[in-house]
Protein backbone atom coordinates (compact mmCIF):
# COMPACT_ATOMS: atom_id res chain seq x y z
CA UNK A 1 0.00 0.00 0.00
CA UNK A 2 1.31 3.78 -0.01
CA UNK A 3 0.47 6.51 0.97
CA UNK A 4 0.73 10.73 0.70
CA UNK A 5 1.20 13.07 2.84
CA UNK A 6 1.40 16.86 2.05
CA UNK A 7 2.42 18.82 4.96
CA UNK A 8 0.76 22.15 5.59
CA UNK A 9 -2.54 22.56 4.03
CA UNK A 10 -2.77 26.25 3.50
CA UNK A 11 0.74 27.89 2.53
CA UNK A 12 1.16 31.70 1.54
CA UNK A 13 3.69 33.60 -0.03
CA UNK A 14 4.29 37.04 -1.50
CA UNK A 15 4.43 37.51 -5.43
CA UNK A 16 8.30 37.18 -6.59
CA UNK A 17 9.09 34.32 -3.82
CA UNK A 18 10.33 30.94 -3.77
CA UNK A 19 7.17 28.43 -3.73
CA UNK A 20 7.89 25.20 -1.77
CA UNK A 21 5.13 22.64 -1.23
CA UNK A 22 5.85 19.92 0.71
CA UNK A 23 5.30 15.77 -0.02
CA UNK A 24 6.39 12.94 1.32
CA UNK A 25 5.15 9.15 0.62
CA UNK A 26 5.37 5.60 1.95
CA UNK A 27 5.62 3.19 -0.70
CA UNK A 28 6.48 -0.64 -0.40
CA UNK A 29 8.01 -0.80 -3.93
CA UNK A 30 9.35 2.09 -5.95
CA UNK A 31 6.69 4.64 -6.78
CA UNK A 32 5.93 6.87 -9.62
CA UNK A 33 5.20 10.27 -8.48
CA UNK A 34 3.45 13.29 -9.34
CA UNK A 35 1.88 16.90 -9.18
CA UNK A 36 -1.13 18.15 -10.05
CA UNK A 37 -2.82 21.72 -9.81
CA UNK A 38 -6.23 22.41 -9.67
CA UNK A 39 -7.88 25.51 -10.18
CA UNK A 40 -11.55 26.06 -8.87
CA UNK A 41 -14.40 24.23 -9.85
CA UNK A 42 -11.87 22.57 -12.56
CA UNK A 43 -10.07 19.11 -13.18
CA UNK A 44 -6.50 18.34 -12.52
CA UNK A 45 -3.86 19.47 -14.45
CA UNK A 46 -0.37 17.55 -14.47
CA UNK A 47 2.48 19.61 -13.38
CA UNK A 48 5.16 17.00 -13.73
CA UNK A 49 5.79 13.42 -13.00
CA UNK A 50 8.79 11.45 -11.64
CA UNK A 51 9.21 7.61 -13.25
CA UNK A 52 12.68 6.91 -13.56
CA UNK A 53 16.03 8.18 -14.21
CA UNK A 54 16.87 12.20 -13.38
CA UNK A 55 15.52 12.83 -9.90
CA UNK A 56 15.13 16.68 -10.74
CA UNK A 57 11.97 16.84 -12.92
CA UNK A 58 11.32 19.83 -14.70
CA UNK A 59 7.54 21.02 -15.06
CA UNK A 60 5.41 23.25 -16.43
CA UNK A 61 5.13 26.87 -15.52
CA UNK A 62 8.13 27.07 -14.21
CA UNK A 63 7.68 24.09 -11.33
CA UNK A 64 10.16 21.83 -10.56
CA UNK A 65 10.13 18.53 -8.40
CA UNK A 66 13.31 16.69 -7.02
CA UNK A 67 13.20 13.08 -5.83
CA UNK A 68 15.13 12.20 -2.50
CA UNK A 69 14.30 8.51 -2.09
CA UNK A 70 16.48 8.62 1.45
CA UNK A 71 13.81 11.52 2.66
CA UNK A 72 11.08 9.79 0.71
CA UNK A 73 10.51 12.88 -0.27
CA UNK A 74 9.01 14.69 -3.86
CA UNK A 75 8.65 18.79 -2.75
CA UNK A 76 7.78 20.89 -5.54
CA UNK A 77 9.39 24.13 -5.85
CA UNK A 78 9.07 27.68 -8.11
CA UNK A 79 11.71 29.99 -8.13
CA UNK A 80 9.59 33.26 -8.30
CA UNK A 81 5.69 33.20 -7.70
CA UNK A 82 3.27 34.71 -9.74
CA UNK A 83 -0.39 35.77 -9.07
CA UNK A 84 -1.53 33.33 -11.35
CA UNK A 85 -0.32 30.38 -9.48
CA UNK A 86 -2.41 30.90 -6.60
CA UNK A 87 -4.30 27.30 -6.63
CA UNK A 88 -4.57 23.95 -5.16
CA UNK A 89 -1.80 21.55 -5.36
CA UNK A 90 -2.15 17.76 -5.02
CA UNK A 91 0.81 14.91 -5.23
CA UNK A 92 0.11 11.77 -5.64
CA UNK A 93 1.89 8.68 -6.13
CA UNK A 94 1.45 5.00 -7.68
CA UNK A 95 3.18 1.85 -8.20
CA UNK A 96 5.28 0.33 -11.08
CA UNK A 97 3.17 -2.14 -12.09
CA UNK A 98 0.03 -1.63 -10.66
CA UNK A 99 -3.48 -0.65 -12.45
CA UNK A 100 -2.03 3.31 -11.94
CA UNK A 101 -4.55 3.73 -8.90
CA UNK A 102 -3.51 7.35 -7.54
CA UNK A 103 -3.72 7.97 -4.41
CA UNK A 104 -3.49 11.56 -3.88
CA UNK A 105 -2.26 13.76 -0.71
CA UNK A 106 -4.94 16.04 1.13
CA UNK A 107 -3.59 18.96 -1.18
CA UNK A 108 -1.89 22.52 -0.69
CA UNK A 109 -4.14 25.40 -1.05
CA UNK A 110 -1.63 28.37 -2.36
CA UNK A 111 -1.71 32.08 -1.90
CA UNK A 112 0.10 34.51 -3.53
CA UNK A 113 0.43 38.40 -1.86
CA UNK A 114 0.93 40.75 -3.72
CA UNK B 1 -2.64 16.17 -26.39
CA UNK B 2 -3.86 13.73 -23.90
CA UNK B 3 -7.30 16.05 -23.58
CA UNK B 4 -10.49 14.42 -21.40
CA UNK B 5 -14.01 16.24 -21.66
CA UNK B 6 -16.97 15.15 -19.62
CA UNK B 7 -20.32 16.27 -19.73
CA UNK B 8 -22.29 18.23 -18.42
CA UNK B 9 -20.11 20.40 -16.58
CA UNK B 10 -22.62 20.91 -14.12
CA UNK B 11 -26.17 19.41 -13.38
CA UNK B 12 -29.09 20.01 -11.35
CA UNK B 13 -31.70 16.96 -10.34
CA UNK B 14 -34.63 16.50 -8.00
CA UNK B 15 -33.85 13.76 -5.49
CA UNK B 16 -34.77 10.48 -6.96
CA UNK B 17 -33.67 10.55 -10.33
CA UNK B 18 -30.86 9.54 -11.68
CA UNK B 19 -27.94 11.40 -13.76
CA UNK B 20 -25.49 10.17 -15.86
CA UNK B 21 -22.29 11.80 -16.58
CA UNK B 22 -19.66 11.24 -20.01
CA UNK B 23 -15.98 11.14 -19.55
CA UNK B 24 -14.25 11.12 -23.15
CA UNK B 25 -10.92 11.19 -24.34
CA UNK B 26 -10.71 13.19 -27.07
CA UNK B 27 -7.62 12.21 -28.77
CA UNK B 28 -6.11 8.75 -27.40
CA UNK B 29 -6.94 5.78 -26.75
CA UNK B 30 -8.38 4.72 -22.98
CA UNK B 31 -7.57 1.58 -22.13
CA UNK B 32 -8.56 2.10 -18.18
CA UNK B 33 -10.64 5.12 -17.06
CA UNK B 34 -10.53 6.11 -12.98
CA UNK B 35 -13.89 7.95 -11.44
CA UNK B 36 -13.20 9.90 -8.35
CA UNK B 37 -15.31 12.41 -6.47
CA UNK B 38 -14.70 15.19 -4.63
CA UNK B 39 -15.84 16.73 -1.73
CA UNK B 40 -15.48 20.93 -0.76
CA UNK B 41 -11.62 21.75 0.12
CA UNK B 42 -10.89 18.11 0.11
CA UNK B 43 -8.56 15.64 -1.86
CA UNK B 44 -9.85 13.18 -4.86
CA UNK B 45 -11.19 9.62 -3.34
CA UNK B 46 -11.26 7.13 -6.36
CA UNK B 47 -14.66 5.36 -6.71
CA UNK B 48 -13.60 3.03 -9.11
CA UNK B 49 -11.87 1.80 -11.97
CA UNK B 50 -12.93 0.62 -15.45
CA UNK B 51 -11.65 -1.15 -18.66
CA UNK B 52 -13.18 -0.84 -21.49
CA UNK B 53 -15.27 -3.92 -22.19
CA UNK B 54 -15.06 -5.20 -18.76
CA UNK B 55 -16.67 -4.33 -15.25
CA UNK B 56 -15.50 -1.87 -12.84
CA UNK B 57 -13.74 -2.70 -10.24
CA UNK B 58 -15.09 -0.19 -7.04
CA UNK B 59 -13.86 0.84 -4.52
CA UNK B 60 -14.53 -0.54 -0.71
CA UNK B 61 -17.47 1.73 0.66
CA UNK B 62 -18.60 2.75 -2.64
CA UNK B 63 -22.14 1.15 -3.68
CA UNK B 64 -21.76 -0.56 -7.05
CA UNK B 65 -25.76 -0.29 -7.28
CA UNK B 66 -25.91 3.16 -7.14
CA UNK B 67 -22.90 4.25 -8.71
CA UNK B 68 -22.86 2.53 -12.23
CA UNK B 69 -20.22 2.19 -14.37
CA UNK B 70 -19.98 1.41 -18.37
CA UNK B 71 -16.91 1.82 -20.39
CA UNK B 72 -18.16 0.55 -23.80
CA UNK B 73 -14.98 1.97 -25.79
CA UNK B 74 -11.83 2.89 -25.80
CA UNK B 75 -13.02 6.99 -25.36
CA UNK B 76 -16.22 7.04 -23.30
CA UNK B 77 -17.05 5.93 -20.13
CA UNK B 78 -20.35 6.94 -18.39
CA UNK B 79 -21.37 7.52 -14.60
CA UNK B 80 -24.60 6.88 -13.66
CA UNK B 81 -25.93 7.99 -10.34
CA UNK B 82 -28.99 6.33 -9.70
CA UNK B 83 -31.44 7.44 -7.64
CA UNK B 84 -29.52 10.41 -6.51
CA UNK B 85 -30.05 11.99 -3.07
CA UNK B 86 -29.06 15.44 -1.38
CA UNK B 87 -25.69 13.45 -0.56
CA UNK B 88 -24.70 12.42 -3.58
CA UNK B 89 -23.91 16.71 -4.21
CA UNK B 90 -20.57 16.00 -5.02
CA UNK B 91 -18.05 16.98 -7.78
CA UNK B 92 -17.20 14.24 -10.20
CA UNK B 93 -13.97 13.96 -12.15
CA UNK B 94 -12.85 11.24 -14.22
CA UNK B 95 -9.46 10.49 -15.76
CA UNK B 96 -7.96 8.11 -18.14
CA UNK B 97 -4.72 6.34 -18.84
CA UNK B 98 -3.78 6.69 -22.60
CA UNK B 99 -3.28 3.23 -24.38
CA UNK B 100 0.46 2.36 -24.36
CA UNK B 101 1.53 4.55 -21.60
CA UNK B 102 0.12 3.84 -18.22
CA UNK B 103 2.12 5.93 -16.00
CA UNK B 104 -0.04 9.55 -16.43
CA UNK B 105 -3.55 9.95 -15.92
CA UNK B 106 -5.41 12.68 -17.56
CA UNK B 107 -8.09 14.28 -15.72
CA UNK B 108 -11.57 15.49 -16.99
CA UNK B 109 -12.72 19.19 -16.05
CA UNK B 110 -15.13 17.98 -13.64
CA UNK B 111 -18.69 17.68 -13.41
CA UNK B 112 -20.87 19.29 -10.42
CA UNK B 113 -23.72 17.57 -9.35
CA UNK B 114 -26.11 19.11 -7.13
CA UNK B 115 -29.45 17.47 -5.88
CA UNK B 116 -32.11 18.80 -4.55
Amino acid sequence: AQSVTQLGSHVSVSEGALVLLRCNYSSSVPPYLFWYVQYPNQGLQLLLKYTTGATLVKGINGFEAEFKKSETSFHLTKPSAHMSDAAEYFCAVTLRGSARQLTFGSGTQLTVLP
Amino acid sequence: GAVVSQHPSWVICKSGTSVKIECRSLDFQATTMFWYRQFPKQSLMLMATSNEGSKATYEQGVEKDKFLINHASLTLSTLTVTSAHPEDSSFYICSANERGLRDTQYFGPGTRLTVL
